[in-house]
């Protein structure tokens, strides 16, 4: 079964740096073809893909983030890291992470974080 | 980038109803889409993929059409558990957009 946790700050400040972890079982990302993504979504708003990582440490970004945005993975613990730089209260939001099959396709993704950011 | 645009923008509908959702491309995507249904405060849930193949364990009166910008979702047979929100989302090149989301409530 696969399953994935996002976790980090739930209240951030402006200018501040977000970090959030993905921890993820059931499958690994040194395995061939595997892939995770980030996506957010503001309260009441649509969704909005940030980010992917492969398992061959191939990184796409968001093109209106990607100066904001970096992605990293620590296999041996089943890990994926979002960095975002200088918050701003628009960034608040649910943040998920999902597995990216081929396609790709967002599935399954996790419970999802929500981030405030205000002073 | 990709722009998703669905319609109509909002949808009322009654149990037992067929319902259709369109979602268009802002340039063709052959058949990179997938659709998600979201429920309030819950994750999204990965329904139809690469525009007409239905996601494991997904019921069967969800199915999914179309290719190059215009693509449909329908619903063919509207049971409670479907009054949800759904969103396309384009695969055919990162950066991967969403659309706007369409909101299905009871009538």
């Amino acid at each position: 079964q696969v399953t994935l946790k996002e976790s980090g700050p739930a209240l951030v400040k402006p200018t501040q740096t977000l970090t959030l972890t993905c921890t993820f079982s059931g499958f690994s990302l040194s395995t061939s073809g595997m892939r995770v993504s980030w996506i957010r979504q503001p309260p009441g708003k649509a969704l909005e893909w940030l980010a992917r990582i492969d398992w061959d440490d191939d990184k796409f970004y968001s093109t209106s983030l990607k100066t904001r945005l970096t992605i990293s993975k620590d296999t041996s613990k089943n890990q994926v890291v979002l960095t975002m730089t200088n918050m701003d209260p628009v960034d608040t939001a649910t943040y998920y992470c999902a597995r990216t099959e081929t396609g790709p396709r967002f599935d399954p993704w996790g419970q999802g974080t929500l981030v405030t950011v205000s002073s | 980038d990709i722009q998703m645009t669905q319609s109509p923008s909002s949808l009322s509908a009654s149990v037992g109803d067929r319902v259709t959702i369109t979602c268009r491309a802002s340039q063709s995507i052959s058949t990179y889409l997938n659709w998600y249904q979201q429920k309030p405060g819950k994750a999204p849930k990965l329904l139809i993929y690469a525009a007409s193949s239905l996601q494991r364990g997904v019921p069967s009166r969800f199915s999914g059409s179309g290719s190059g910008t215009d693509f449909t979702l329908t619903i063919s047979s509207l049971q409670p558990e479907d009054f949800a929100t759904y969103y396309c989302q384009q695969s055919y090149s990162s950066p991967y957009t969403f659309g706007q989301g369409i909101k299905l409530e009871i009538k």
